[in-house]
This record gives structure tokens, C-alpha cells and sequence, in this order.
């Protein structure tokens, strides 16, 4: 089955720096990496999101990038800011037609003022 | 705006009892799913289901069981409380295609089991 790797676990940052979270998975039939963040006492929330026939994806600040060769997929925060503090899921959906979704281990990113 | 509600935010049980977890949404979804969260593990699926009587195990479905009677309700149950079973428990849902892959989560239940 699908297994997805997320890295690192904790990631601190100077405010204002840049933050890359790295995810790899295993299934080569996937083709959704969302992302999820999860702010201190709330809950998950998709924050972007890729399909696999799109290499790259920006938002204002954020941005996830994909390399299907590679398995890979990354979480981009440019000019970080306090509001980012957060735990970060990467996810793949597996299957196709499928529902169900797999999701990394989590990145507690800390914003240092 | 998606509203997912689950009974209770903490929860304190016995080994042994008979836990019941509930779920609910209000956006007419198909799919719905349970979660568990513990530190450094991130979000492990014990069960989904994609339609009423319907459903499927995920990841850890061990010492877990599942009901979903109406469209907008999904219950977990604990058949038989064990201290490994305390965790942080998530529901999820998702809407139809083509839109199935966004899931809007629930606040989540504490759960401590003594």
C-alpha cells in the first residue's frame, strides 16, 4: 500500500526566512498531494493542493512543487510570519477513484520572531 | 461553510468499556473517515465509508468498529477500551466527485483510557 515519508519533524525558522517541508511516497499510481495545516488546538485544514499532471502550484506565499520520477513532493513558505507556526501533514491519495488518503508523520514548523 | 461536529472534545474511560465516538456533518458528503493522531505518527486511518452501511478498514483498524446508519453520521466504537487506544480522534468527511479529495475535519476527542 501507499506509504508516505515526510521530513524533517521539527523545522525552525527566523521570521521572514523561507521553510521547505519534503515528502516522498511510495505508490506510483497516486496522483493528489494535498497539503495540511494544523494550527495548536485546532483542526487540519488544506491549505493547497497538487495533481500529478501539474509540476507546480503557488498561492500567495506558498508554493508545493512535484517530481513524479522522483516520488517527491514539497511544501514552499516564503517570507515566513508568525501565523505559520504550525503542524504541517503532506498526504497522497492512493488508488484510483479512491478516497482514502495517506498522510506523512507532520512538521512542527516554529516562526522565530 | 462545511460543519463537522464530534460529541465530545476530552473523554475519560476505563479499560474494558465499550466507547462510542460520534460524527457528524451537515454537507450531505459521501465520504467519511476516522483518524487517530499521536505525536511523530501524524494522522493513521483506522476506518472510511463511502456510503450509508457502508464501509472500509484503513491503516489500524485493529480493536476498532464502525457504524453508519444515515448519510450524515459515522460512529467509531471501541469494542473493549485499552490504554493504547488513548489518543487525539479525528473524523473527517469529503464531498462527491469531483471534488472528493478535500476532507474538512472535525475538532477531534481527546480520548484518555485509564
Amino acid at each position: 500500500g501507499e506509504n508516505v515519508e515526510q521530513h524533517p519533524s521539527t523545522l525552525s525558522v527566523q521570521e521572514g526566512d523561507s521553510a521547505v517541508i519534503k515528502c516522498t511516497y511510495s505508490d506510483s499510481a497516486s496522483n493528489y498531494f494535498p497539503w495540511y495545516k494544523q494550527e495548536l488546538g485546532k483542526r487540519p485544514q488544506l491549505i493547497i493542493d497538487i495533481r500529478s499532471n501539474v509540476g507546480e502550484k503557488k498561492d500567495q506565499r506558498i508554493a508545493v512543487t512535484l517530481n513524479k520520477t522522483a516520488k517527491h513532493f514539497s511544501l514552499h513558505i516564503t517570507e515566513t510570519q508568525p501565523e505559520d507556526s504550525a503542524v504541517y501533514f503532506c498526504a497522497a491519495r492512493s488508488g484510483l477513484g479512491a478516497s482514502k488518503i495517506i498522510f506523512g508523520s507532520g512538521t512542527r514548523l516554529s516562526i522565530r520572531p | 461553510d462545511v460543519k463537522v461536529t464530534q460529541s465530545s472534545r476530552y473523554l475519560v474511560k476505563r479499560t474494558g468499556e465499550k466507547v462510542f465516538l460520534e460524527c457528524v456533518q451537515d454537507m450531505d458528503h459521501e465520504n467519511m473517515f476516522w483518524y487517530r493522531q499521536d505525536p511523530g505518527l501524524g494522522l493513521r486511518l483506522i476506518y472510511f465509508s463511502y456510503d450509508v452501511k457502508m464501509k472500509e478498514k484503513g491503516d489500524i483498524p485493529e480493536g476498532y468498529s464502525v457504524s453508519r446508519e444515515k448519510k450524515e453520521r459515522f460512529s467509531l466504537i471501541l469494542e473493549s477500551a485499552s490504554t493504547n487506544q488513548t489518543s487525539m480522534y479525528l473524523c473527517a468527511s469529503s464531498p462527491p466527485r469531483p471534488h472528493q479529495e478535500t476532507q474538512y475535519f472535525g475538532p477531534g476527542t481527546r480520548l484518555l483510557v485509564l
